[in-house]
């Protein structure tokens, strides 16, 4: 079973303030890896989908790497602003078929 | 854009009664997904199709079934409601190795 976690589950920081968690995943048998930001009342969006080992995405302050070989990928944040509250999830695909694996996310809250 | 349309935002029913959470799509997206969402739990799986009348178990397909007869129309069926079946529906679509779209969610309370 794949087993897809995150860290950490919380997070508070002020506004301005840069920040970044943590997703880690089994490495053999990797297909890809996903972000996506869920706000408050509105349905999860995504942010980036990584294949490749030692791949970068950026979009705007966020941006996230991907590390296959050692099964992590980091999400960055920077200047952190009170609208990049949200839950954070990553997923990657099951072995077989097309199911998405999701971690439990991390909860950010930005004050400012 | 992809939009992935789920019936009702809010939805109460009562124990015992049958309820139905529909979804549509409108990307021609082969794969669906019915997810719910509970506190503390994250996202959890309870089914998934990846073509017309094909269907898998998720992670938690008890008390649930799924239909699908036309490719853009996933339906979730509650046989027979539950309380601890109240929670936040999220369904979603996606094609292989592509993001995944997700509908604006049901919250279903069973009273």
């Amino acid at each position: 079973i794949l087993n897809v976690e995150q860290s950490p589950q919380s997070l508070h920081v002020q506004e301005g303030d840069s920040t970044n968690f943590t997703c880690s995943f089994p490495s053999s048998n990797f297909y890809a890896l996903h972000w996506y930001r869920w706000e408050t009342a509105k349905s999860p969006e995504a942010l980036f989908v990584m294949t490749l080992n030692g791949d970068e995405k950026k979009k705007g302050r966020i941006s996230a790497t991907l590390n296959t070989k050692e099964g992590y990928s980091y999400l960055y944040i920077k200047g952190s602003q009170p609208e990049d509250s949200a839950t954070y999830l990553c997923a990657s695909p099951m072995e077989y078929g097309n199911k998405l694996v999701f971690g439990a996310g991390t909860i950010l809250r930005v004050k400012s | 854009d992809v939009k992935v349309t789920q019936s009702s935002r809010y939805l109460v029913k009562r124990t015992g009664e049958k309820v139905f959470l529909e979804c549509v799509q409108d990307m021609d997206h082969e794969n669906m997904f019915w997810y719910r969402q509970d506190p503390g739990l994250g996202l959890r799986l309870i089914y998934f199709s990846y073509d017309v009348k094909m269907k898998e178990k998720g992670d938690i397909p008890e008390g649930y079934s799924v239909s699908r007869e036309k490719k853009e129309r996933f339906s979730l069926i509650l046989e027979s409601a539950s309380t601890n079946q109240t929670s936040m529906y999220l369904c979603a679509s996606r094609d292989r190795q592509q993001p995944q779209h997700f509908g604006d969610g049901t919250r279903l309370s069973i009273l």
